[in-house]
């Protein structure tokens, strides 16, 4: 029934801590993405999962960024050994699968998670 | 991969019809075109997606001309409520997976 959801909505942590941010996606939607949005900018891709497929990892910024999907449920991404430069939000997507090439589904967002690296 | 150039920001007041350019000079043959919006701490809602022509539903109308190069988003007899950034996206990632969001254009409606 509800919309995606995200938690938490703030994380506020120091430099150097892992933390993880959890998506719980719309119910019925295959297609789940990952973004992250820094102050007065555009979206920046990070990750891609599509049922049981490989995830599309190419948006990840290094190998401190992961993330899990289990099956069609809940996505956490896990950003380890954190820098201020990390300090974003981190916005979850989900859509039904994508169609044809060139034809994208509507995504819906969740509300995101405001991240501040001290 | 389309890259697309959008203005910065633009204003207008309660009322008016604002009417939003996007260029895509390099779109491919079986690119959409798709516009979100987003409000202050929000994430991005879908609007409107076109291939080609005129699309318009009960929120704003796009024009795609025949050389699908541009798209413009009309949003009519705009309010406060749709002060908001507006992105406009064509085609996908490399990967075929995901949309790319640009940095948008801020649409500011005053009173």
């Amino acid at each position: 029934g509800a919309g995606v959801s995200q938690s938490p909505s703030n994380k506020v942590t120091e430099k150097g801590k892992d933390v993880e941010l959890r998506c719980d996606p719309i119910s019925g939607h295959t297609a789940l993405y990952w973004y992250r949005q820094r102050l007065g900018q555009g979206l920046e891709f990070l990750i891609y999962f599509q049922g049981n497929s490989a995830p599309d990892k190419s948006g990840l910024p290094s190998d401190r960024f992961s993330a899990e999907r289990t099956g069609e449920s809940v996505s956490t991404l896990t950003i380890q050994r954190t820098q201020q430069e990390d300090s974003a939000v981190y916005l979850c997507a989900s859509s039904f699968a994508s169609g044809l090439a060139g034809t994208p589904n509507e995504q819906f967002f969740g509300p995101g998670t405001r991240l501040t690296v001290l | 991969l389309a890259k697309t150039t959008q203005p910065i920001s633009m204003d207008s007041y309660e009322g008016q019809e604002v009417n939003i350019t996007c260029s895509h000079n390099n779109i491919a043959t079986n690119d959409y075109i798709t516009w979100y919006q987003q409000f202050p701490s929000q994430g991005p809602r879908f609007i409107i997606q076109g291939y080609k022509t005129k699309v318009t539903n009960e929120v704003a109308s796009l024009f795609i001309p025949a050389d699908r190069k541009s798209s413009t988003l009309s949003l009519p007899r705009v309010s406060l409520s749709d002060t908001a950034v507006y992105y406009c996206l064509v085609g996908l990632n490399q990967a075929g997976t995901a949309l790319i969001f640009g940095k948008g254009t801020t649409l500011s409606v005053s009173s």
